[in-house]
Formats: structure tokens, C-alpha cells, sequence
């Protein structure tokens, strides 16, 4: 049973536009949300978090956003940069565990 | 900046062997995590560890897996009897508490069972 949800698996953006990667939850025991970018071979890094009881948090380029009653998280990049090219992970915790997305793909065209 | 190391980074075994998985957390966090990820699929949680004993443990981490805090510094995931289907990237990640976001990732250990 999958909690957590990123319905697109890749996503291609100009240089300089908006990235706006997506992702879905079930279960409305989770307390905190958690982005993670991961390059190839190396383990995910952690970006940017938001609790369940905020609706937004930014840190420069990055910014997420929390929809609780449509249990949506989205994390937009503004603008885009080649380097941000990685896969995204979203992930949720109740308690001590964390579950993940399975991660969007993005690549940052020039 | 501190950060999360794990040895080695790539492991070959054949299947029936034991291995283990070292990871050495940040030194001041008090919460170790592992968790796996099989090509091409999504990171699972398999197991979390405080005060020198699991905490919580996935379905995925059945008797075959343990965990150990050796000496105060390693945190080791030990799979007894290695089957061909834990071949996978496995993360270590540390946190100074369950609610803190300083939950660091190691770079991971890449098992492939031959």
C-alpha cells in the first residue's frame, strides 16, 4: 500500500522556468514532509521540510506547499538550474517512519 | 559539515553468506535509521534504532536482518543469509531527534547478491 505518491515519474523544464514536482499522501497521521534530491549513486540529500501545520515553507529557490484537505505536497524550483537535474523524493512521517514517493526525474534543459 | 559515512560503498556476496553494512551516523544524533532501495523502485524504511535497541522495524526486516550499535560510533545492519532479492542500495541515515530535520542520509552501500 503506497502512502505516498509522485504520479510523475519524469519531468523536463527550460532553464530558468518554474519545476514543479507533485506529490500525494493518504494517510492524515502525517506530521511532517520532507523533500530529497539524489544524483545518481549517491544517497538522497536532504532540501526542504514543512509540518503538518504550515501551509508553505521557502528557502531561497525552493519552496514547499502543503494542501492538508487535498493531502497534496508540491515543491516548486524558481528559477531552474541545470545542476538541480536529480531525482526528487518526497517523503512523510508518522511517528519514527518515514515513507517515500518513488521519486520524479527532473531535468533542467539549458 | 558533518555528515553520514558508510563502508564500503559497493558489496558482492554470494547467496548464503552473511554481510554487514557499516554506517557511521553524526556524532551527536541520537536516532539511526537503514533503509533499501531496489533498483528502479522506492526507498523503504527497514528499521529504526534508539537507546541501543530497535524501535521500529518494517515488515521488510524479518529475522534474517539485525542491527547493532558495536561501540558507540558504528551502527551495522547485518543480513545472515544473503537471498539474490537483497540486492540493493542501502541507507544509513541519522537524526538528533525524531522531529528534527537534521535527518542526514549516508551516500549508501550498493549489495549485490550473486
Amino acid at each position: 500500500d503506497q502512502q505516498v505518491k509522485q504520479n510523475s515519474p519524469s519531468l523536463s523544464v527550460q532553464e530558468g522556468r518554474i519545476s514543479i514536482l507533485n506529490c500525494d499522501y493518504t494517510n492524515s497521521m502525517f506530521d511532517y514532509f520532507l523533500w530529497y534530491k539524489k544524483y545518481p549513486a549517491e544517497g538522497p540529500t536532504f532540501l526542504i521540510s514543512i509540518s503538518s501545520i504550515k501551509d508553505k515553507n521557502e528557502d531561497g529557490r525552493f519552496t514547499v506547499f502543503l494542501n492538508k484537505s487535498a493531502k497534496h505536497l508540491s515543491l516548486h524550483i524558481v528559477p531552474s538550474q541545470p545542476g538541480d537535474s536529480a531525482v526528487y523524493f518526497c517523503a512523510a512521517k508518522t511517528g519514527n517512519q518515514f515513507y517515500f514517493g518513488t521519486g520524479t526525474s527532473l531535468t533542467v534543459i539549458p | 559539515e558533518p555528515e553520514v559515512t558508510q563502508t564500503p560503498s559497493h558489496q558482492v556476496t554470494q547467496m548464503g553468506q552473511e554481510v554487514i553494512l557499516r554506517c557511521v551516523p553524526i556524532s551527536n544524533h541520537l536516532y539511526f535509521y537503514w533503509y533499501r532501495q531496489i533498483l528502479g523502485q522506492k526507498v523503504e524504511f527497514l528499521v529504526s534504532f534508539y537507546n541501543n535497541e530497535i524501535s521500529e522495524k518494517s515488515e521488510i526486516f524479518d529475522d534474517q536482518f539485525s542491527v547493532e550499535r558495536p561501540d558507540g560510533s558504528n551502527f551495522t545492519l547485518k543480513i545472515r543469509s544473503t537471498k539474490l532479492e537483497d540486492s540493493a542500495m542501502y541507507f544509513c541515515a541519522s537524526s538528533p531527534t525524531v522531529n528534527n530535520y537534521g535527518y542526514t542520509f549516508g551516500s549508501g552501500t550498493r549489495l549485490t547478491v550473486v
